[in-house]
């Protein structure tokens, strides 16, 4: 079982709906949960952190955890084409450690 | 600050030659991490070094694989002998200690082919 779960998609909506992207992990000591975003034959760029539970909120973008089921979300509401790209969910036991990323959700948004 | 940098961009050879791929980080950051992704395999951590130090290289998938870093603002990760199933992106990323989260910075990554 790998350690991050992450469906690959491709996910397709239209313009202004609210996207929903979602890792589950099977181990509970993760502290710190990131989204990453990657455009295409780009790096990753972080979008959000949060540590420990709970939400954090940017803008149109929500990040959610619940460590009690190993389970993270990220919101996006009102989507744009410009949010067209691949997301990524990553956790890591403690600061200035491995990473451990999913396998990335690939978001198409229509105009 | 102009970010990660590496080279080469692309990279197309043989199976069996030797492939060095390089990186520059981020000017004060003390922690280089190397990532291969695939699709298959997604994003993978391959090494990661602490103020020049390799503190983890557990990902690096065999002999074939090596990475170095000689000083602050350089490393390298060589393949030798290289083949096909090496073909991937190498992504290398660069953090320091700000106190509080520390952000992986990624470079734009060696799109490597192995024929």
């Amino acid at each position: 079982q790998k350690e991050v779960e992450q469906d690959p998609g491709p996910l397709s909506v239209p313009e202004g709906a609210i996207v929903s992207l979602n890792c589950t992990y099977s181990n509970s000591a993760f502290q710190y949960f990131m989204w990453y975003r990657q455009y295409s034959r780009k790096g990753p760029e972080l979008l959000m952190y949060t540590y420990s539970s709970g939400n954090k909120e940017d803008g149109r973008f929500t990040a959610q955890v619940d460590k009690s089921s190993k389970y993270i979300s990220l919101f996006i509401r009102d989507s744009q084409p410009s949010d067209s790209a691949t997301y990524l969910c990553a956790m890591t036991l403690y600061n200035f450690n491995k990473f451990y990323f999913g396998s990335g959700t690939k978001l198409n948004v229509k105009p | 600050d102009a970010g990660v940098i590496q080279s080469p961009r692309h990279e197309v050879t043989e199976m069996g030659q030797e492939v060095t791929l390089r990186c520059k980080p981020i000017s004060g950051h003390d922690y280089l991490f190397w990532y291969r992704q695939t699709m298959m395999r997604g994003l993978e951590l391959l090494i990661y070094f602490n103020n020049n130090v390799p503190i983890d290289d557990s990902g690096m998938p065999e002999d074939r694989f090596s990475a170095k870093m000689p000083n602050a603002s350089f490393s390298t990760l060589k393949i030798q002998p290289s083949e096909p199933r090496d073909s991937a992106v190498y992504f290398c990323a660069s953090t320091g200690d700000t106190g509080s989260y520390n952000e992986q910075f990624f470079g734009p990554g060696t799109r490597l082919t192995v024929l």
